[in-house]
C-alpha cells in the first residue's frame, strides 16, 4: 500500500486565493481526519469523516475552510479566501475502526499565504 | 471534550541516558493512548501506544506507562541516541477522535 496521499507537498498562494488540498486515504480504511500542524498551537483536528460523512467540524476554523470526501478515495480541504495566519502543515490522516486504534498520517502539505 | 497536557515541551539528554515524557488528560472515557514520533519535515509516525486496560507496555528501548486513575501516561526511552532527537506527541483517543498534546522537543546531546 503507497500510504496516505496528500498533494500538493507545498502550496504558496497569495492572500485572498482559494487554496485546495487533496487527500487519498489508504484502501479499506473507513475514518479520514484532516490536522492543521503550527509551532503555536501544535496539531488541531480540523475535521473527521466517517464512510465519507463529516462527522464533527467543531475544528474548523471558520467559514473560510470546507471539507468534502465524494468517496472513500479521496478527500479534500478547501480554503476561501486565504489568509496569511492560514499558513500551516496540513496534514491528512486515516484509519480503520478497529483495535489498533492507531493513525496513519500523509506526508502533509506546507501551506504559506503571502 | 478531550484536553491533553504534555511536558516538558523541550528536553535534552546525554547520549545514552533515559527521557521521561509525561502526559496528562481530562476526560475518563479516553480509552487509548498513542505516542507519535515526528522527525524534522516529516510525518508523526506511531512509535507505541497503549489501551486502558493495561498499566505498561514495552518495545525495545522504548517504554510507555498508564495510570488511569490520576489519568496520566509517560513515555520511557532508555540508552538514548542520536537517532532518537525528534518531537514527540502523545495522545488520547475517546470514540472516535484522538487529540494531540503539544509536543515534546527531545534533543540528544552527544
Amino acid at each position: 500500500d503507497a500510504g496516505v496521499i496528500q498533494s500538493p507537498r507545498h502550496e504558496v498562494t497569495e492572500m485572498g486565493q482559494e487554496v485546495t488540498l487533496r487527500c487519498k486515504p489508504i484502501s479499506g480504511h473507513d475514518y479520514l481526519f484532516w490536522y492543521r500542524q503550527t509551532m503555536m498551537r501544535g496539531l488541531e483536528l480540523l475535521i473527521y469523516f466517517n464512510n465519507n460523512v463529516p462527522i464533527d467540524d467543531s475544528g474548523m476554523p471558520e467559514d473560510r475552510f470546507s471539507a468534502k470526501m465524494p468517496n472513500a478515495s479521496f478527500s479534500t480541504l478547501k480554503i476561501q479566501p486565504s489568509e496569511p495566519r492560514d499558513s500551516a502543515v496540513y496534514f491528512c490522516a486515516s484509519t480503520r475502526r478497529g483495535p489498533t486504534g492507531g493513525y496513519t498520517f500523509g506526508s502533509g502539505t506546507r501551506l504559506t499565504v503571502v | 471534550g478531550e484536553n491533553v497536557e504534555q511536558h516538558p515541551s523541550t528536553l535534552s539528554v546525554q547520549e545514552g541516558d533515559s527521557a521521561v515524557i509525561k502526559c496528562t488528560y481530562s476526560d475518563s472515557a479516553s480509552n487509548y493512548f498513542p505516542w507519535y514520533k515526528q522527525e524534522l519535515g516529516k510525518r508523526p509516525q506511531l512509535i507505541i501506544d497503549i489501551r486502558s486496560n493495561v498499566g505498561e507496555k514495552k518495545d525495545q528501548r522504548i517504554a510507555v506507562t498508564l495510570n488511569k486513575t490520576a489519568k496520566h501516561f509517560s513515555l520511557h526511552i532508555t540508552e538514548t541516541q542520536p537517532e532518537d532527537s525528534a518531537v514527540y506527541f502523545c495522545a488520547a483517543r475517546k470514540d472516535d477522535k484522538i487529540i494531540f498534546g503539544k509536543g515534546t522537543r527531545l534533543h540528544i546531546l552527544p
